[in-house]
């Protein structure tokens, strides 16, 4: 089906661990997004990429790491994890130019015991 | 930096009533565009209305309407005839004309009591 598809849903992991979340879009739109959401603080953006191979920094990126080798796919890694980072993760793509705003993903929940 | 206030956290309506919810912006731009999100208990982000600056009309879906006061820097929005289903969280987000990330605000908990 088309649309934005996040996976896993859900993950547990510990801290330290590396753990990816994914992110894969079928629209072909130019640009990507990560959020996090925490009580409290509404959606706070982490990266973005404006296109395959470019990415820029949000307002909170520090621990993550984003890759875009390709247009549809946006991979969000935490390289060591932390209890801080316990949250609900969202991808979100845009077209760009004179777009309706941002289509989400389903939203990946991610503990960090 | 461009910041997006909601002022109440939580709001209440009985079905078939009207609501609003409120929201503030700050920004020096010029040309931008506003958004009402709706995030029911599935998670599910799902875009409920949204407005050019530069439209002085101010935009409806449905039973959504927004009030758009560019020179007070104020976007509220309408529920009318609420629904059971209209309970939700629901954020305000802002986007600069030449950007693309949205900035949000922390969010307004609707419940809709029967």
């Amino acid at each position: 089906d088309a649309g934005i598809t996040q996976s896993p849903r859900y993950k547990i992991t510990e801290t330290g661990r590396q753990v990816t979340l994914m992110c894969h879009q079928t629209w072909s739109h130019s640009y990507m997004f990560w959020y996090r959401q925490d009580l409290g603080h509404g959606l706070r953006l982490i990266y973005y990429s404006a296109a395959a191979d470019i990415t820029d920094k949000g307002e909170v990126p520090d621990g993550y790491v984003v890759s875009r080798s390709k247009t549809e796919n946006f991979p969000l890694t935490l390289e060591s994890a932390t209890r801080s980072q316990t949250s609900v993760y969202f991808c979100a793509s845009s077209r760009g130019g004179e777009s309706p705003g941002a289509f989400f993903g389903q939203g990946t929940r991610l503990t960090v015991v | 930096a461009q910041t997006v206030t909601q002022s109440q956290p939580e709001m209440s309506v009985q079905e078939a009533e009207t609501v609003t919810l409120s929201c503030t912006y700050d920004t020096s731009e010029s040309d931008y565009y506003l958004f009402w999100y709706k995030q029911p208990p599935s998670r599910q982000m799902i875009l409920v209305i949204r407005q050019e600056a530069y439209k002085q009309q101010n935009a409806t879906e449905n039973r959504f309407s927004v009030n758009f006061q560019k020179a007070a820097k104020s976007f509220s929005l309408k529920i009318s005839d609420s629904q059971l289903g209209d309970a939700a969280m629901y954020f305000c987000a802002y986007r600069i004309d030449s950007g693309y990330a949205l900035n949000f605000g922390k969010g307004t908990s609707l419940l809709v009591t029967p």
